[in-house]
């Protein structure tokens, strides 16, 4: 079994729809999630960095975290074909600089 | 904000030559660089985490001795893939952290084709 899941999609959706992101692990131990956007043949940016559980907003996206669950999600809210891409999420466990544990990207259409 | 540069951005060689990837930090020390290889439409795998004036530590299944990994300079590391085969093509991507905020930045990737 993988650390971390995640859908792969591909997921389609219409311009302006709200977009749903998932991702699961089974290690306890992770503390830090993140979420990066990649667009194709190139390295992934960070989008959002949470801590344990809760909610982050920025812009028209929002990021939660429920460590009870090992479940976390990314909304996007008023989705535009922009933000056709490949989600990731990442996780570490510990505040040093270590490497992330990636889960395998879901790809994101949204139709204009 | 802090850029990750690596070069080539692409490459095409033969079965059994030798290719370097340079991954540099532009405007920042990085005294810890990380290496991840991606196939298509798979998730960012760890390589190997390489430290600036000492050996790279490898991650299990990963051949330190196909993989050369040096980090000599504290902007500048380099993944050399030995004898290359077409099961090494792929997308090889580097991060690191920097230093004072302690961010994590991507490169661009390098995407390495062999024939």
């Amino acid at each position: 079994q993988k650390e971390v899941e995640q859908d792969p999609g591909p997921l389609s959706v219409p311009e302006g729809a709200i977009v749903s992101l998932n991702c699961t692990y089974s290690n306890s131990a992770f503390q830090y999630f993140m979420w990066y956007r990649q667009y194709s043949r190139k390295g992934p940016e960070l989008l959002m960095y949470t801590y344990s559980s809760g909610n982050k907003e920025d812009g028209r996206f929002t990021a939660q975290v429920d460590k009870s669950s090992k479940y976390i999600s990314l909304f996007i809210r008023d989705s535009q074909p922009s933000d056709s891409a490949t989600y990731l999420c990442a996780m570490r466990k510990d505040t040093g600089r270590r490497a992330l544990t990636f889960g395998s990207g879901t790809r994101l259409q949204v139709q204009p | 904000g802090a850029v990750v540069s690596q070069h080539p951005s692409w490459v095409i060689c033969k079965s059994g030559t030798s290719v370097k990837i340079e991954c540099r930090s532009l405007d920042f020390q990085a005294t810890t660089m990380f290496w991840y290889r991606q196939f298509p439409k798979q998730s960012l795998m760890l390589m190997a985490t390489s430290n600036e004036g000492s050996k790279a530590t490898y991650e299990q299944g990963v051949e330190k001795d196909k993989f050369l990994i040096n980090h000599a300079s504290l902007t500048l590391s380099t993944l050399t893939v030995t004898s290359a085969h077409p099961e090494d093509s792929s997308f090889y991507i580097c991060s690191a952290y920097e230093q004072v905020t302690g961010e994590l930045f991507f490169g661009e990737g390098s995407r390495l084709t062999v024939l």
